[in-house]
């Protein structure tokens, strides 16, 4: 079975700061991984997504990951936070291939960015 | 495109009470989900479609039913509403394919519901 690890449940952070929000998983199988996004009282928006090629994977609002597939982990970085990424970061991961996309999502992040 | 699309925003049943969620889509996807969203729990998945016609439990199923109603409509039902059914609830699509927009899952605003 699969599963997902937030390491972290809040993160403060000052503006102009960089971040590192982590997530580990476990599975036996090949896997897609995803982090989305949801800021207050909306609903969640896809930053990224490794499906295979190159481990680093580009997002939008200047935010990246990186694959590591020794250490099973997707860790969610950007070098310069804004007080507009306070929000809740989600990581997910899916099984490779899948013919049904079922999602399993981590506990959630609190990015807390300060003044 | 509306993307997904749920109904209502806000609910405030009393216990026992029964209601429909509904959910539509406009991008073609074959597969939809329901999830509930619980404090510090993340997103856990109700049940999920994977085509028309098709409908499996997740992880929390207890207490709701579904219906595809067509490729674009996937409702969740409460028969008898509990307090612990409190939540927030998500609807999501997704399909395979190659393309900067297949193999992810695309969200609704999402419903708050309270139980009383």
């Amino acid at each position: 079975a699969q599963s997902v690890t937030q390491l972290d449940s809040q993160v403060p952070v000052f503006e102009e700061a960089p971040v590192e929000l982590r997530c580990n998983y476990s599975s036996s199988v090949s896997v897609y991984l995803f982090w989305y996004v949801q800021y207050p009282n909306q609903g969640l928006q896809l930053l990224l997504k490794y499906l295979s090629g190159s481990t680093l994977v580009k997002g939008i609002n200047g935010f990246e990951a990186e694959f590591n597939k020794s250490q099973t982990s997707f860790h969610l970085r950007k070098p310069s936070v804004h007080i507009s990424d306070t929000a809740e970061y989600f990581c997910a991961v899916s099984r490779g291939s899948s013919n049904t996309g079922k999602l399993i999502f981590g506990q959630g992040t609190t990015l807390q960015v300060k003044p | 495109n509306a993307g997904v699309t749920q109904t209502p925003k806000f609910q405030v049943l009393k216990t026992g009470q029964s209601m429909t969620l509904q959910c539509a889509q406009d991008m073609n996807h074959n597969s939809m989900y329901w999830y509930r969203q619980d404090p510090g729990m993340g997103l856990r998945l109700i049940y999920y479609s994977a085509s028309e016609g098709t409908t499996d439990k997740g992880e929390v199923p207890n207490g709701y039913n579904v219906s595809r109603l067509n490729k674009r409509e996937f409702s969740l039902r409460l028969e008898s509403a509990a307090p612990s059914q409190t939540s927030v609830y998500f609807c999501a699509s997704w399909t395979s394919g190659r393309g900067s927009s297949y193999n992810e899952q695309f969200f609704g605003p999402g419903t708050r519901l309270t139980v009383l």
